[in-house]
């Protein structure tokens, strides 16, 4: 079975740009995560999705937009980009939300350069 | 927000147990405790979570003390490929999830 696959795997950008990230979940996974990761530092939770509803949200600006699909695959969004948004964006996929309601499993990200 | 605080590296000799420490003191009653590491180059990957009774699977064992501020990640036998940088993360209702700063673990053969 294919696992969490996200899209692009790396793309350039220039200040100010949008960018758009794409995330599959694996089948039956009915929920989403996205997460931003530094460079020398551990993820920062963004947005979490189940049944197409936002579920949970971090500390991230309003530049920062999500949705999920009725096939549940998502996309990140990212407005008037900033050099500190350049990072490895990783999406996370599990069968339902709670923590106990089993792992997440991560795709390998979307490396952001913003030039 | 809630905080984990871990050691920034460790070193185990092949073969031998690792005991990765990880301190929560913030924690909040209905926070549970997942631990994920993380390859060069590729997304977290789960190794264990649990609430408040230690916990056991084939990868690792979980610690965690009984006013629950600290936990302990157990490698029973460290291989060289357990070499990684283990993230100590509070789950809270809400679905936020919290990764700390990750300690990473060097595997000498």
């Amino acid at each position: 079975d294919a696992g969490v696959t996200q899209s692009p795997t790396h793309l350039i950008k220039t200040r100010g740009q949008h960018v758009t990230l794409r995330c599959s979940p694996i089948s039956g996974h009915k929920s989403v995560s996205w997460y931003q990761q530094v460079l020398g530092q551990g993820p920062q939770f963004i947005f979490q999705y189940y049944e197409k509803e936002e579920r949970g949200r971090g500390n991230f600006p309003d530049r920062f937009s999500a949705r999920q699909f009725p096939n549940y695959s998502s996309e990140l969004n990212v407005n008037a980009l900033l050099l500190g948004d350049s990072a490895l964006y990783l999406c996370a996929s599990s069968l339902g939300v709670g923590p106990n309601t089993g792992e997440l499993f991560f795709g390998e990200g979307s490396r952001l350069t913003v030039l | 927000d809630a905080k984990t605080t871990q050691p920034n590296s460790m070193e185990s000799n092949e073969e031998e147990p690792v005991h990765l420490p990880c301190n929560h003191s913030t924690i909040s009653g209905t926070d549970y405790i997942h631990w994920y590491r993380q390859l060069p180059s590729q997304g977290p990957e789960y190794v264990i979570h649990g609430l408040t009774s230690n916990v056991n699977n084939r990868m690792a064992s979980l610690a965690i003390a009984e006013d629950r501020k600290s936990s302990t990640l157990i490698l029973h036998r460290a291989t060289l490929r357990d070499a990684a940088v283990y993230y100590c993360i509070l789950y809270r209702t809400g679905n936020q999830f919290y990764f700390g700063t990750g300690t990473s673990l060097t595997v000498i053969p």
